[in-house]
Parts: C-alpha cells; structure tokens; sequence
C-alpha cells in the first residue's frame, strides 16, 4: 500500500465536541479503510471507501474520501468518552501490502 | 465462531531465544498476516499470506519467518529474538482480495530481554 501520513497525532476534546483526524497521500490511493482500537485492544474495522468524493456516516461518524483520491477524514460529531481510542486509515493497492497510517490518538473529558 | 485466535497473550523471552507465535482463524479467509505494533509507529506489516501456501515479505520481515501449510493457520517465527522485536503482535485475516474488513487477533505481548 501506498504510505499515508494522519494528522493530528494526538487530540484531546470536552465531551460534546467535535473531532476531526485527515489522512493524506502524496499518490493517488486505491481505496481506504479506517479502524478504531481501543487502549489496550486491537483495530476494529470501521468502513472502505473505494470511490472518489465519497461520504460514508455511521451515526455520528462521518467518513469521506478525496475528489482526488489523495486524502481522506474521518469526523465525530459531539463525541463521547465511547469514541477514545487510536484511529486509523490504512491504505492498499491490488498487491496486498496495506500500509497503516500512524494513528489519532482520541482522548474525551468527561 | 472464535474469530482469529493468538496464543500466547504474554511472553517475556531472551535474547537469541526462538519462538512461535500462534494464529488460527475459522472463518476460511484466505487472507493473513501479522503486524507489529510499537508506540509511535502504527502498525506494521510483517509478513502475509494469500493462501495456503504463499507468503510473501511485508514492511518488515528480517527476524521473522512464516509458513501457511492450510488455510486456518499462520505461524510467525522468531529466530533469535533480539530486545528490538519487543512489542505487540497482531495477526488478522480477512476474506479474498483487499478492500474486505480485516479482523484482528487479541494480540500477544512479547518482551525481550
């Protein structure tokens, strides 16, 4: 997989506000997977997004993928002490090797 | 169903120690592979495997070997651990060709001494 680069590492946020994590690409990605992993657990898969411009909602999540295929977001809207954890993008092309980004670390306040 | 099976959870080894890192999974994926997890850096691939059979080198391979004799199992081998192997090891299979959900292991948390 292509190499993808999160920002920001870590984000801290009040209980009720929104979060927002960006990955990004210097080539055009085949498509892109987003997990969650919680402390101490391992990744859970959240959504694929294949298409360009794409937009994905899961409840108060918001998944979109870039007209160019280069960057993509995932947005939590009002969050809660549920959404902490390490959430990341992971990109791959047809030969199998997926490439994880870094991760955003999420922590809430009650 | 059980998903994807690592066994074991914890091991503290020594260094120029060798050992196996189990994973099942019973979901008939032909897809696995193993990352390692270590602050900072994400998850890393390490070696995978599309099929009974064929493995192939992932980001990084050197101290570990693989083998996938059937399609439930995917061994990772240490052969002489080094204190720089220390981390978090994941394996996860998923269905097919990629874009499938991949599902992970529980972990195993390997120290080395």
């Amino acid at each position: 997989g292509q190499q993808v680069m999160q920002i920001p590492q870590y984000q801290h946020v009040q209980e009720g506000e929104d979060f927002t994590t960006y990955c990004n690409s210097s080539t055009t990605l085949s498509n892109i997977q987003w997990y969650k992993q919680r402390p101490g657990g391992h990744p859970v898969f959240l959504i694929q997004l294949v298409k360009s411009g794409e937009v994905k909602k899961q409840k108060r999540l918001t998944f979109q993928f870039g007209e160019a295929k280069k960057n993509s977001s995932l947005h939590i809207t009002a969050t809660q002490t549920t959404d902490v954890g390490t959430y990341f993008c992971v990109s791959g092309g047809s030969n199998y090797k997926l490439t994880f980004g870094k991760g955003t670390l999420l922590t809430v306040n009650p | 169903n059980a998903g994807v099976t690592q066994t074991p959870k914890f091991q503290v080894l020594k260094t120029g120690q060798s050992m196996t890192l189990q994973c099942a999974q019973d979901m008939n994926h032909e897809y696995m592979s193993w990352y390692r997890q270590d602050p900072g850096m994400g998850l890393r691939l390490i070696h995978y495997s599309v099929g009974a059979g064929i493995t192939d080198q992932g980001e990084v391979p050197n101290g570990y070997n693989v083998s996938r004799s059937t399609t439930e199992d995917f061994p990772l081998r240490l052969l002489s651990a080094a204190p720089s192997q220390t981390s978090v090891y994941f394996c996860a299979s998923s269905r097919g060709r990629f874009g499938q959900p991949q599902h992970f292991g529980d972990g195993t948390r390997l120290s080395i001494l």
